[in-house]
C-alpha cells in the first residue's frame, strides 16, 4: 500500500511571493494534518482537516490556510513568503481515532 | 515550560550498546504516546505507540511510559549504525487531536 505522498519534494521561493503543497493521504484515511519542522527542532502542528472540516489550527498566522478535498487530498498555502517560513513541511493522516502517519515532507527554502 | 521536554543530543554510542531515550511531559491531559524515527532530510517513520502504562516491546525496541512521573522512554538493543538517526517523541490526549513533540534526540551509533 501507499504511504502519505507529498509533492513537491522542494521548493525555492523568495520573501513575497505564495506557495502551495500537496498532500495524499493513506487509502482509507479521510483525516489530514500539516505540521512544520525547522531545522533541528520537532514538528509543529498547523492544521488538522477531517472529512473535509477544519478540526483545529495551530498558532501560525493568516498567511497559512489549507483545505481537504472530497477525495481526501489536501493542500496547504502560504501567502507573504517570510525567511524564517524556510522549513520541511509534513503532512500526515489517520483513521479515525488512530495515530498518525507522515509522509516523506516538502522542504521549503524561502530566499 | 515547554509541554515536552527532550535532550536533543547529539548521543553518540558503539555499536551493539543499549541506547536509552527519554521525554518529560507536563500535561496529565497526554494519553498517548509515540516515538518516531527520523533519517536525514526525511519524513518522521513511527517506531511506537502506545497508550497505558507499562513497557511495549517490538524487535529490539522497547517503549516505557510511566504516566506518574510524566516520562516516556524509548530502549534500542543491540544498536546497529542504521539504527542511527533522530528520534522524536509525540503525545496526544485523544486520538483525533494533534500531535505535540519534542525537540527530538540525534543518534549516532558507530561501527
Amino acid at each position: 500500500d501507499a504511504g502519505v505522498t507529498q509533492s513537491p519534494t522542494h521548493l525555492i521561493k523568495t520573501r513575497g511571493q505564495q506557495v502551495t503543497l500537496r498532500c495524499s493521504p493513506i487509502s482509507g484515511h479521510k483525516s489530514v494534518s500539516w505540521y512544520q519542522q525547522v531545522l533541528g527542532q520537532g514538528p509543529q502542528f498547523i492544521f488538522q482537516y477531517y472529512e473535509k472540516e477544519e478540526r483545529g489550527r495551530g498558532n501560525f498566522p493568516d498567511r497559512f490556510s489549507a483545505r481537504q478535498f472530497p477525495n481526501y487530498s489536501s493542500e496547504l498555502n502560504v501567502n507573504a513568503l517570510l525567511l524564517g517560513d524556510s522549513a520541511l513541511y509534513l503532512c500526515a493522516s489517520n483513521s479515525f481515532g488512530d495515530t498518525q502517519y507522515f509522509g516523506p515532507g516538502t522542504r521549503l527554502t524561502v530566499l | 515550560q515547554k509541554e515536552v521536554e527532550q535532550d536533543p543530543g547529539p548521543l553518540s554510542v558503539p555499536e551493539g550498546a543499549i541506547v536509552s531515550l527519554n521525554c518529560t511531559y507536563s500535561n496529565s491531559a497526554f494519553q498517548y504516546f509515540m516515538w518516531y524515527r527520523q533519517y536525514s532530510r526525511k519524513g518522521p517513520e513511527l517506531l511506537m505507540y502506545t497508550y497505558s502504562s507499562g513497557n511495549k516491546e517490538d524487535g529490539r525496541f522497547t517503549a516505557q511510559v510511566d504516566k506518574s512521573s510524566k516520562y516516556i522512554s524509548l530502549f534500542i538493543r543491540d544498536s546497529q549504525p542504521s539504527d542511527s538517526a533522530t528520534y522524536l517523541c509525540a503525545t496526544q490526549p485523544s486520538g483525533n487531536t494533534p500531535l505535540v513533540f519534542g525537540k527530538g534526540t540525534r543518534l549516532s551509533v558507530i561501527a
